[in-house]
C-alpha cells in the first residue's frame, strides 16, 4: 500500500514570496491533516478536513496560509506571503476516519530567507 | 488546554543500554497517549499507543504504561541499537466532536553509538 505522498521535499524561497505544498493521502482516507514543525518542536496541527470540508483551522493563520482539498482527495497548502518564521517542515498526514491512527507523509522542508 | 513535556534531548548511549525517555501530560478529559518516532529523512511513524489508564503499549522491544496518577507516560527499551537512533515525540490524542487531535511534545533526539 503506497503511504501519504507530498511534494516538493526541500524548498527555498525569499520572504514576501508565495508557495504551494501538495500531498496525496493514502487511498481510500478521509480525513487528511496539515501539520508544522518547526525545528526542536512537536508538530502542530494547522488544518484538518474530513473528505473536502474543513473539521478544524482554529490554528490556521488565515491572513497568510490556505488549503484546500477539492473532490476530497489531494490537498495543497499555500503560503502568500512568506515570512521568515514560516520556515518549518510542513507534513501531510491521513486517516480512514477522524477516529483512527494517522499515517504522515514525509514532509516539505520549506525555508525562508 | 492539553499539553505534553517530554525530557530534553539529545540523549546518547551506547549499544545495548537502557533507554528511558520520560513524558508527562496535561489533559481534561481521558486521552489516548502515543509514542512517534522520525527516523532521518522519513515522516513521523506510530511507535505505540495506549488508550486507557494502566494499559502498556509495546512495539519492536519499546514499552510505555498509561499512568493516570502520574499523567506519565515514559518510553523505555531494555537494550537499545544503533538502528534505534531517530527523534521520538510523545503525543496525547483527545477526542474533540469525535474528531482525533493529537498534540505533541517537542521530541527528543536519541543518538545511539556502536
Amino acid at each position: 500500500e503506497a503511504g501519504v505522498a507530498q511534494s516538493p521535499r526541500y524548498k527555498i524561497i525569499e520572504k514576501r514570496q508565495s508557495v504551494a505544498f501538495w500531498c496525496n493521502p493514502i487511498s481510500g482516507h478521509a480525513t487528511l491533516y496539515w501539520y508544522q514543525q518547526i525545528l526542536g518542536q512537536g508538530p502542530k496541527l494547522l488544518i484538518q478536513f474530513q473528505n473536502n470540508g474543513v473539521v478544524d483551522d482554529s490554528q490556521l493563520p488565515k491572513d497568510r496560509f490556505s488549503a484546500e482539498r477539492l473532490k476530497g482527495v489531494d490537498s495543497t497548502l499555500k503560503i502568500q506571503p512568506a515570512k521568515l518564521e514560516d520556515s518549518a517542515v510542513y507534513l501531510c498526514a491521513s486517516s480512514l476516519d477522524r477516529i483512527y491512527e494517522q499515517y504522515f507523509g514525509p514532509g516539505t522542508r520549506l525555508t525562508v530567507t | 488546554g492539553n499539553s505534553v513535556t517530554q525530557m530534553e534531548g539529545p540523549v546518547t548511549l551506547s549499544e545495548e543500554a537502557f533507554l528511558t525517555i520520560n513524558c508527562t501530560y496535561t489533559a481534561t478529559g481521558y486521552p489516548s497517549l502515543f509514542w512517534y518516532v522520525q527516523y532521518p529523512g522519513e515522516g513521523l511513524q506510530l511507535l505505540l499507543k495506549a488508550t486507557k489508564a494502566d494499559d502498556k503499549g509495546s512495539n519492536k522491544g519499546f514499552e510505555a504504561t498509561y499512568r493516570k496518577e502520574t499523567t506519565s507516560f515514559h518510553l523505555e527499551k531494555g537494550s537499545v541499537q544503533v538502528s534505534d537512533s531517530a527523534v521520538y515525540f510523545c503525543a496525547l490524542s483527545d477526542r474533540i466532536q469525535g474528531a482525533q487531535k493529537l498534540v505533541f511534545g517537542q521530541g527528543t533526539r536519541l543518538t545511539i553509538n556502536p
